[in-house]
Parts: C-alpha cells; sequence; structure tokens
C-alpha cells in the first residue's frame, strides 16, 4: 500500500517567517493530495489541495507544490500568524486502494 | 448545518467493555470512514463504507466492528475493549469515492483502563 512520510515532526517559527512542510509518497498512483490543520481539541480540516495533473497550487498565504517525479510534495505557509499554529497533515489519495493515507503530523509553533 | 457529528466526546471504558461510538452527517454524503489517531502515527484508517450496506476493511480493523443502515449514520463497535485501543477517534465523510475533500467530526477520546 501507500506510505506516506512527513518532515519535520516540530517547526517553531517566528512570526512574520515561512514555513515549509514536506512529504514523500511512495504510490504512483495517488493522484490527490490534500493538506489538513488540526487545532486543539479539533478535528483536521482540509486547507489546501492538489491534484496529479498541477505542479502548483495557492491559497493567500498557502501554497502547495507537488513533483510527481520524485514523489514529493510541500505545504508552504508565508508571513506566518500566531493563528497558524496547529499540527498539519499531508495526505494521498489513491483510486485504487479508494482510502486517504496520512503523514505523521507536523506541529507549527509561531513565535509572536 | 451541522456536518459530522460524534458522540460521545470523551470515554473511559474498564478492559473488556464493549461500547458503540457515533457518528452521524447530514450532508447526504457516500463516503463515511474512521480513523484513529495516535501520538507519532498520524491517522490510521479502521473501516470504511462507500454507501447504505457496504462496509470494508482499512489498515486497523482488528477489534472493531461497522455498519452502514443509513446514508447518514456510522457506528463504530468496540467489542471487547482494550488498553491499546485508547486513542483518539475520528470520523469522516466525503461526497463521493475519489479524491474529494473528507470533513472530520470533532473526535472521541477514549482511554481504557
Amino acid at each position: 500500500g501507500e506510505n506516506v512520510e512527513q518532515h519535520p515532526s516540530t517547526l517553531s517559527v517566528q512570526e512574520g517567517d515561512s514555513a515549509v512542510i514536506k512529504c514523500t509518497y511512495s504510490d504512483s498512483a495517488s493522484n490527490y493530495f490534500p493538506w489538513y490543520k488540526q487545532e486543539l481539541g479539533k478535528g483536521p480540516q482540509l486547507i489546501i489541495d492538489i491534484r496529479s495533473n498541477v505542479g502548483e497550487k495557492k491559497d493567500q498565504r498557502i501554497a502547495v507544490t507537488l513533483n510527481k517525479t520524485a514523489k514529493h510534495f510541500s505545504l508552504h505557509i508565508t508571513e506566518t500568524q500566531p493563528e497558524d499554529s496547529a499540527v498539519y497533515f499531508c495526505a494521498a489519495h489513491t483510486n485504487t486502494g479508494n482510502q486517504f493515507y496520512f503523514g505523521t503530523g507536523t506541529s507549527l509553533t509561531v513565535i509572536p | 448545518n451541522a456536518g459530522v457529528t460524534q458522540t460521545p466526546k470523551f470515554q473511559v471504558l474498564k478492559t473488556g467493555q464493549s461500547m458503540t461510538l457515533q457518528c452521524a452527517q447530514d450532508m447526504n454524503h457516500e463516503y463515511m470512514s474512521w480513523y484513529r489517531q495516535d501520538p507519532g502515527m498520524g491517522l490510521r484508517l479502521i473501516h470504511y463504507s462507500v454507501g447504505a450496506g457496504i462496509t470494508d476493511q482499512g489498515e486497523v480493523p482488528n477489534g472493531y466492528n461497522v455498519s452502514r443502515s443509513t446514508t447518514e449514520d456510522f457506528p463504530l463497535r468496540l467489542l471487547s475493549a482494550a488498553p491499546s485501543q485508547t486513542s483518539v477517534y475520528f470520523c469522516a465523510s466525503r461526497a463521493r469515492v475519489g479524491g474529494t475533500e473528507a470533513f472530520f467530526g470533532q473526535g472521541t477520546r477514549l482511554t481504557v483502563v
């Protein structure tokens, strides 16, 4: 089955700096890559996603890039704010297994 | 619009007890699933359903049962609780089979003593 690895497990940045979280996947059949944000005591919530026919997608301060050849995708958060502090999960979806495979999460702390 | 509702939010069980975690969604989603979240292990799929009357196993199904008698509800049953089942459980739904946004409930924190 698919294997998704996520790095780093923890990340601290100063407010206003950028944060980058990286994920790799193993199954070349994976075709949908969402990113979820989980705040303390809540369920994960989708913040951005990308499909395998696109190399980059942006939504205000958040962007995701995908390199299909290398099988890796990354989340970029610019101009970080304290409210960006949360745990972020990447995931890969493959139609063959019809399920999401999640990374192990990155705990992001934005220091005011 | 409530989205995905899980009950209870917290539960303590003794080893060997059984219980049902409830999950309901009001978005008419075909696909529902249960995950467990453990420190350092991300979210792991327990069971999923692609529609009423259809269920299948995920990555870690042992010790759990599910049923899907209606589109809205997808309960998760622990048959005989074990300390290894101490975890946070999330129910999720999405509109259809395939790569689409998953909506998660608030989670159930289960402790088995």
